[in-house]
């Protein structure tokens, strides 16, 4: 197990095109989490998913961002139409719940770094 | 709600303890410590769940304080290896799947 891998590790987009990250969690977590994190400060949450439901998305995520968990394993977070303040570290983690859906320590994935110009 | 962490940052000689706050304004289930390196992920260092006991890593640990809702990180003896930003990731009793971070502890230890 090589642990939650994201891609691509780093991204220089112009304002205003999409961009799409994507994550593939450690085998068997059901637990998908997105955070944003800026220099300075802690991950901020975005969004989690369980298997491929998408439990809960923060009010700080715009309509222009998007996640997705196919058949519950890899992950996607889309951006459209990406403004400067978009630039950002964007961090994916996982982790296995218990049986009462509780949580396991969270591993997170190297990040993908944005940068909007 | 994000917990709040104090200090916002603290330098350290080798071999000196210093301890890092987490408290939340919700009832904690859990708390999670993590440390980050400039440019890394942060890396999972411990959990404490509600009920549970002391944790501890190599000299690092940590206790869980239910009546007051705080967590705190105790670095003992502290290496060079330490130096980085500790986060303490909260679950609280009425939101079980996020996990919410403070703003981070700067930790420089020094020779």
């Amino acid at each position: 197990d090589t642990g939650v891998s994201q891609d691509p590790r780093h991204k220089i987009t112009k304002r205003g095109q999409n961009v799409t990250f994507r994550c593939d969690p450690i085998s068997e977590h059901n637990r998908l989490y997105w955070y944003r994190q800026t220099l300075g400060q802690g991950p901020e949450f975005l969004t989690y998913f369980q298997n491929e439901a998408q439990l809960e998305k923060s009010r700080l995520l715009s309509d222009r961002f998007s996640a997705e968990r196919p058949k519950g394993s890899f992950s996607t977070l889309e951006i459209q139409r990406t403004e400067q303040g978009d630039s950002a570290m964007y961090l994916c983690a996982s982790s296995l719940t218990d049986r009462a859906f509780l949580n396991t320590e969270a591993f997170f994935g190297q990040g993908t770094r944005l940068t909007v110009v | 709600q994000q917990p709040v962490q104090s200090p916002q940052a603290v330098i350290l000689r080798e071999g000196e303890d210093a301890v890092i706050n987490c408290s939340s304004s919700k009832a904690l289930y859990s708390v999670h410590w993590y440390r980050q390196k400039h440019g890394e992920a942060p890396v999972f260092l411990m959990i404490l769940l509600k009920g549970g006991e002391q944790k501890g890593h190599e000299k690092i640990s940590a206790s869980f304080n239910e009546k007051k809702q705080q967590s705190s990180l105790y670095l003992t003896a502290s290496q060079l290896s330490y130096s980085g930003t500790y986060f303490c990731g909260t679950v609280t009793t009425d939101s079980w799947g996020k996990l919410q971070f403070g703003a981070g502890t700067q930790v420089v230890v020094t020779p």
